[in-house]
């Protein structure tokens, strides 16, 4: 079956513990994605990847790293967590389209983290 | 700075009723423009999309959407709602580029 899977689908940590979601997809796509998802704000985007060892910033990316060392694998990895990161967390993958943009994107569960 | 706007914070409709969800961008080119469903707990779902062409798509379960480009908006339509389609909808753009922009989201609920 397609899919992209995360884990863990529920965290919580403290402040200042590193931790690691991870995310994988079994779609051969390049595109890859993290967003956060806070109410009434909808999905931003932390960071995207567009291939192997290339990734670059979405529009909130401080406090996350990423790595894409293997092509079905992007981690989102937060060093320091801190409350404000508390949050809704869903991983995407898709092809790459027109315009040289993600065509559809597919989405994993969704990761709930809460950083006390 | 590219924004999308879902004007809607919330909609209520009665079962059987039309609907139509509002999405407005900010881009001076024509944009690469999508709706996503979230169902309650759910990762989110393509719906539609529009890259070129027609300016009128079709989407799942009955739904539709149309680009009009004098407006900036790509609003997502759907004739006859069934209390299955209750959840939250996102209107997303991509620019040309791999950065993607979504719309704060629409909460709709459907009254029996």
């Amino acid at each position: 079956e397609a899919q992209v899977t995360q884990n863990p689908r529920y965290l919580i940590t403290v402040t200042g513990k590193k931790l690691t979601v991870t995310c994988s997809q079994n779609m051969n796509h390049e595109y890859m994605s993290w967003y956060r998802q806070d109410p009434g704000l909808g999905l931003r985007q932390i960071y995207y990847s567009m291939n192997v060892e290339v990734t670059d910033k979405g529009d909130v990316p401080e406090g996350y790293k990423v790595s894409r060392k293997e092509k079905r694998n992007f981690p989102l990895i937060l060093e320091s967590p801190s409350p404000n990161q508390t949050s809704l967390y869903f991983c995407a993958s898709s092809l790459i389209g027109r315009g040289s943009g993600p065509d559809t994107q597919y989405f994993g569960p969704g990761t709930r983290l809460t950083v006390l | 700075a590219q924004s999308v706007t879902q004007p809607d914070i919330h909609i209520t409709v009665s079962e059987g009723a039309s609907l139509e969800l509002r999405c407005n961008y900010s881009y001076g080119a024509t944009p690469y423009l999508f709706w996503y469903v979230q169902s309650p707990g759910q990762g989110l779902q393509l719906l539609l999309k529009y890259f070129s062409g027609d300016t009128l798509v079709q989407g799942i379960k009955g739904f539709e959407a149309e680009f009009k480009r004098s407006q900036s908006s790509f609003n997502l339509r759907k004739p006859s709602v069934h209390w299955s389609d209750a959840a939250e909808y996102f209107c997303a753009v991509h620019t040309g580029g791999f950065k993607t922009i979504f719309g704060a989201g629409t909460r709709l609920f459907v009254k029996a």
